[in-house]
């Protein structure tokens, strides 16, 4: 049961345009998200986080949207560059728990 | 700093070898947690811990044995392992259990 879902595997974007990067999620008890980026070989990073009572935050390039009511967030990132290709990882807790269920991963790749 | 340390960087252990991986953090965390990733897939939590005593055990088989011998240590004993068992072991810390977690970059451990 895949509580947490990021639909793309893959997503080829132009250097300087708008990365868009999709999560669902189908756990209503889950409040707090975050949004994680993995180079191959090496532990995921933290982005940027959003609790359930905010709609959106913006740290820099990065912005994350929470739509609750459709069970989805999305992390923009503008102007992409190609030092953001990677694997970004959607990540979800319940309750202000300890327990992060991740989402598969979307593989970016920032293209000159 | 948000640096979490994890050594080795890799590990080819045979099935009947006992080996330990440790991680390491001096960020003042008191939760640290371990966690499983098998390719193309999303990290899997094993164990977490806070103020050093055992939180969370996944339902992870005794052959991994998690020990938390101070604040900033974190070790995972290894034991008869499987060559399933293959697979990059995550070590992350967090402020207290709720807080965003940090990863260690990771041991890429392969069970011949």
């Amino acid at each position: 049961d895949q509580q947490v879902k990021q639909n793309s595997p893959s997503l080829s974007v132009q250097e300087g345009r708008i990365s868009i990067l999709n999560c669902d999620y189908t756990n209503s008890m889950f409040d707090y998200f975050l949004w994680y980026k993995k180079y191959p070989a090496e532990g995921p990073t933290f982005l940027i986080s959003i609790s359930s009572i905010k709609d959106k935050n913006e740290d820099g390039r990065f912005t994350v949207f929470l739509n609750k009511s459709a069970k989805h967030l999305s992390l923009h990132i503008v102007p992409s560059q190609p030092g953001d290709s990677a694997v970004y990882f959607c990540a979800a807790s319940a309750g202000g728990g300890n327990k992060l269920t991740f989402g598969t991963g979307t593989q970016l790749k920032v293209e000159l | 700093d948000t640096e979490v340390t994890q050594t080795p960087k890799h590990l080819v252990m045979g099935m009947t070898n006992k080996k330990s991986l440790k991680c390491e953090q001096h960020m003042g965390h008191r939760a640290m947690y371990w966690y499983k990733q098998k390719a193309k897939k999303p990290p899997e939590l094993m164990f977490v811990y806070s103020y050093e005593k055992l939180s969370i055990n996944e339902s992870v088989p005794s052959r991994f044995s998690p020990e938390c011998p101070n604040s900033s240590l974190l070790n995972l004993h290894l034991h008869a392992l499987q060559p399933e068992d293959s697979a990059l072991y995550l070590c992350a810390s967090s402020q207290e259990l709720e807080d965003t977690q940090y990863f260690g970059p990771g041991t890429r451990l392969t069970v011949l």
